[in-house]
């Protein structure tokens, strides 16, 4: 059962960067996994906020497109987040997940979610 | 606002039934197969419950189903039973150019 843990700062600084990381373990990365960046607001829905294969393709929300960059260093079996300009509408847990293949199909394992506030 | 459609609640007793409804459109729910339901008890992760409309992960009771019909697919809860009060969210594949959209979440209540 593969385990996802997210790391990063609790409280960043409106217009700063997020960055965020994942780490994968008891499980092998392979050519057909696909690993996603999921964000819930204190007490709304779920927002899906990109997705990263294994080939290093990605694919953003039209919405976050333009701060948001998502990439995999299969080394280290790590993705990452990068949201630029942060502010206070960015506080939020943010969620990486497992993909099941094809691609947007759906998040099969989570992490346990780290609270991410923005605020000066 | 979300882009699928959800009730922001719904409830039965133990023992009965409940479905809840997700609406979008024919450019994501009623134009392919990858709807998918997600529960979400308080202050934990989501886990998957129904995949591409109507599979079940295993582990997942068969007390749960999905289906679909045009733009609006429904999870069904059969014998509901008291650790299924829980939040809902579905979810459907949108195409290449916006991969995933989410609805808003149902709130099920077990009375």
């Amino acid at each position: 059962q593969v385990q996802l843990q997210e790391s990063g700062p609790g409280l960043v600084k409106p217009s700063e960067t997020l960055s965020l990381t994942c780490s994968v373990s008891d499980y092998s990365l392979s050519s057909g996994d696909h690993w996603a960046w999921i964000r819930q607001v204190p007490g709304k829905g779920l927002e899906w906020i990109g997705s990263v294969l294994h080939s290093g393709n990605t694919y953003y929300s039209l919405s976050l497109k333009s701060r948001i960059s998502i990439s995999l260093d299969t080394s280290k079996k790590q993705f990452s987040l990068n949201l630029r300009s942060m502010t206070a509408a960015d506080t939020a847990v943010y969620y990486c997940a497992k993909e099941l293949p094809p691609v947007g199909t759906a998040m099969i394992s989570w992490g346990q979610g780290t609270l991410v506030t923005v605020s000066s | 606002q979300s882009a699928l459609t959800q009730p922001p609640s719904a409830s039965g007793s133990p023992g009965q039934s409940v479905t809840i409804s997700c609406t979008g459109t024919s450019s994501d729910v009623g134009g392919y197969k990858y709807v998918s339901w997600y529960q979400q008890h308080p202050g934990k992760a989501p886990k998957l419950m129904i995949y591409e409309v109507n599979k079940r992960p295993s582990g997942v009771p068969d007390r749960f189903s999905g289906s679909k019909s045009d733009n609006t697919a429904s999870l069904t809860v059969s014998g509901l039973q008291a650790e299924d009060e829980a939040d809902y969210y579905c979810s459907s594949y949108a195409g290449s150019n916006n991969l995933r959209v989410f609805g808003g979440g149902t709130k099920l209540t077990v009375l």
